[in-house]
Order: structure tokens, then C-alpha cells, then sequence
């Protein structure tokens, strides 16, 4: 099974809202990444976070970590249409060199 | 900088056939990874390479996965024979370093169908 897990597996918000994906995980972690992909760009890094830290923000990204709960969640504030694609986080382990393990994904469908 | 550069971006190819896929990583990255990531699902990492040395191929599936980064540059991922629930994209990375600080660069992916 995959280490991350996202919530929820799809979403459909109309353009100008926020879009919020959470992702859980089941061990203790370095960091936490997210990931972008849609067919035109392939797998893009957004955000790292390591795991002393509980809060990045990056333009319209915000990223929260909270190591207690093994949870991270994603904000895209004020989506545009660009912002359509899947969303993956990865969790990077102690003592196991750059190795990420992803989840399955949120597939976000902003609408025009 | 050049981005991680993979081929073929598709094949096609019938089970018990055997394929290759060849990956360039960016210049001067040390580290260099092979996902398979099934369709609906997340990138599932292969095996990694430090310069020529595998570092983890621990979820390769050796009787029919091979891999192998000879002058620490480029790499090849083979399959044979290949089986209908290899049918995937196959994606390279690369990052400077082992450290978990790192950031991946992806490459576009050689989308593997096998009928």
C-alpha cells in the first residue's frame, strides 16, 4: 500500500474558489512534498516541507504539516483553469536516502 | 538548464515481448530514479541509482526488470518479457544528491501499452 493518502480523490470547484487536498500518512517522515501533473507538463515539485516545520506558503500555495496527526494538507487560493491537473504528495523517510513514496492523488477540476 | 529527457514517449507491444526505455538526467545530477506509475494511481519508485552504483531496487521486479546507469549518466530500464499489467508510464528522475532535501526533476514519461 502507498505510504500517502489523499482526500479527496476528486474535486470540481469553480474558478476563484480555493481548493484544500489533505494527504495522511503512516510513519515518521525527513519531509513531505507536493507534486503537480497534468498531461501537458508531466510531474512538476510545487512545495517541500520538512517535518519541523508546520507551515510554507509558495504564490497561491499554502502547505500545513502537522507531524501529531501525520497529515498535511494543500490550499490553492483563487484557482484558475491552469490549476486542472492531479495532485500528489510524497513523503521523503528518515535514513532512506531521497526515496519518495506518493499517494494516489487528488484529481482537481477547476471550471471556468 | 535541460530537463530530464526520456524515449520513446510510447510503445506499444505485445506480451512475452521484450522493451527498453533510455533516460538523461539533468547535467551533473548524481542521483537518478525509474517510477512506474499505473493508470489512477501515484508514481511507485523502481529502483535508484547514485552515480553507476543501485542504491534500492528493493520494488524492482527482478525476473523481468532490469536497469543499469553504466558511466553514471544515462540509463536504461528493460522489461522481457513483459506482462499485460506492466502496461504503465514508465517516468525518470533526477536530483543532485541522495539527501531527502533534494528536489526530483521529472522527465515526460514513456507510456508503456502491452496487449
Amino acid at each position: 500500500s502507498q505510504q500517502g493518502e489523499e482526500d479527496p480523490q476528486a474535486l470540481s470547484i469553480q474558478e476563484g474558489e480555493n481548493a484544500t487536498m489533505n494527504c495522511s500518512y503512516k510513519t515518521s517522515i525527513n519531509n513531505l512534498q507536493w507534486y503537480r501533473q497534468n498531461s501537458g507538463r508531466g510531474l512538476v515539485h510545487l512545495i517541500l516541507i520538512r517535518s519541523n516545520e508546520r507551515e510554507k506558503h509558495s504564490g497561491r500555495l499554502r502547505v500545513t504539516l502537522d507531524t501529531s496527526k501525520k497529515s498535511s494538507s494543500l490550499l490553492i487560493t483563487a484557482s484558475r483553469a491552469a490549476d486542472t491537473a492531479s495532485y500528489f504528495c510524497a513523503t521523503a523517510f528518515n535514513n532512506a536516502g531521497n526515496m519518495l513514496t506518493f499517494g494516489g492523488g487528488t484529481r482537481l477540476m477547476v471550471k471556468p | 538548464e535541460a530537463g530530464v529527457a526520456q524515449s520513446p514517449r510510447y510503445k506499444i507491444i505485445e506480451k512475452r515481448q521484450s522493451v527498453a526505455f533510455w533516460c538523461n538526467p539533468i547535467s551533473g545530477h548524481a542521483t537518478l530514479y525509474w517510477y512506474q506509475q499505473i493508470l489512477g494511481q501515484g508514481p511507485k519508485l523502481l529502483i535508484q541509482f547514485q552515480n553507476n552504483g543501485v542504491v534500492d531496487d528493493s520494488q524492482l521486479p527482478k525476473d523481468r526488470f532490469s536497469a543499469e546507469r553504466l558511466k553514471g549518466v544515462d540509463s536504461t530500464l528493460k522489461i522481457q518479457p513483459a506482462k499485460l499489467e506492466d502496461s504503465a508510464v514508465y517516468l525518470c528522475a533526477s536530483s543532485r544528491g541522495r539527501q531527502p532535501y533534494y528536489e526530483q526533476y521529472f522527465g515526460p514519461g514513456t507510456r508503456l501499452t502491452v496487449t
